[in-house]
């Protein structure tokens, strides 16, 4: 079956460790993204690739890092830098079309870090 | 900058019964998409219904329908004949250059008997 994994789906950190999420789509899906999501809020946008060994920053990428050397995998570091990193993650992918802007992303089932 | 606001926090409707979510949205995009996503308690994110904007005809999706007013920048979600399984949280989220998406900060559905 076609679709994207996220592992684990719970992750426990201890302050100051960088941690990684992974995020793996078999979808032949060009573009992937890295989504925050906090109780009361949307999803905001971490990280996103269009393509292989490319990737831009989004609207919270400070404390993230990000790497796309596959085309079918997008890990997520979350860093020690960043200051409140408990939160629910989701990982997306969409096929690229260069005509067209914007295309329906698929998501994964998401990670729960929590912070301890 | 894109931005989209979901003014109804929470949402109740009873079973079998049409309820509306409202949205609104900001954007200097010419060529957009507009979708609602559901996310029930499992957390994981599912598409309901798309609304290409330089497309006048409203979108259906079985019970979901929406009202797209461009001039207005408002994308409504109608639930008609509404189910147990309704119930979830909605995000309105609207995409435009790169693909990259802007959620609204959702609107909890509860589905009565």
């Amino acid at each position: 079956d076609g679709g994207i994994t996220q592992s684990p789906k719970y992750l426990f950190r201890k302050e100051g460790q960088n941690v990684t999420l992974s995020c793996e789509q078999n979808l032949n899906h060009d573009a992937m993204y890295w989504y925050r999501q906090d109780p009361g809020q949307g999803l905001r946008l971490i990280y996103y690739s269009q393509i292989v060994n490319d990737f831009q920053k989004g609207d919270i990428a400070e404390g993230y890092s990000v790497s796309r050397e596959k085309k079918e995998s997008f890990p997520l570091t979350v860093t020690s830098a960043q200051k409140n990193p408990t939160a629910f993650y989701l990982c997306a992918s969409s096929i690229k079309k260069v005509s067209i802007v914007a295309n329906e992303q698929f998501f994964g089932p998401g990670t729960r870090l929590t912070v301890l | 900058a894109q931005t989209v606001t979901q003014s109804q926090p929470e949402m109740s409707v009873q079973e079998a019964e049409t309820v509306t979510l409202s949205c609104t949205y900001d954007t200097s995009e010419s060529d957009y998409y507009l979708f609602w996503y559901k996310q029930p308690p499992s957390r994981q994110m599912i598409l309901v219904i798309r609304q290409e904007a330089y497309k006048q005809q409203n979108a259906t999706e079985n019970r979901f329908s929406v009202n797209f007013q461009k001039a207005a920048k408002s994308f409504s979600l109608k639930i008609s004949d509404s189910q147990l399984g309704d119930a979830a949280m909605y995000f309105c989220a609207q995409t435009g250059t790169a693909s990259k998406l802007t959620f609204g900060t959702g609107t909890r559905l509860q589905v009565t008997l």
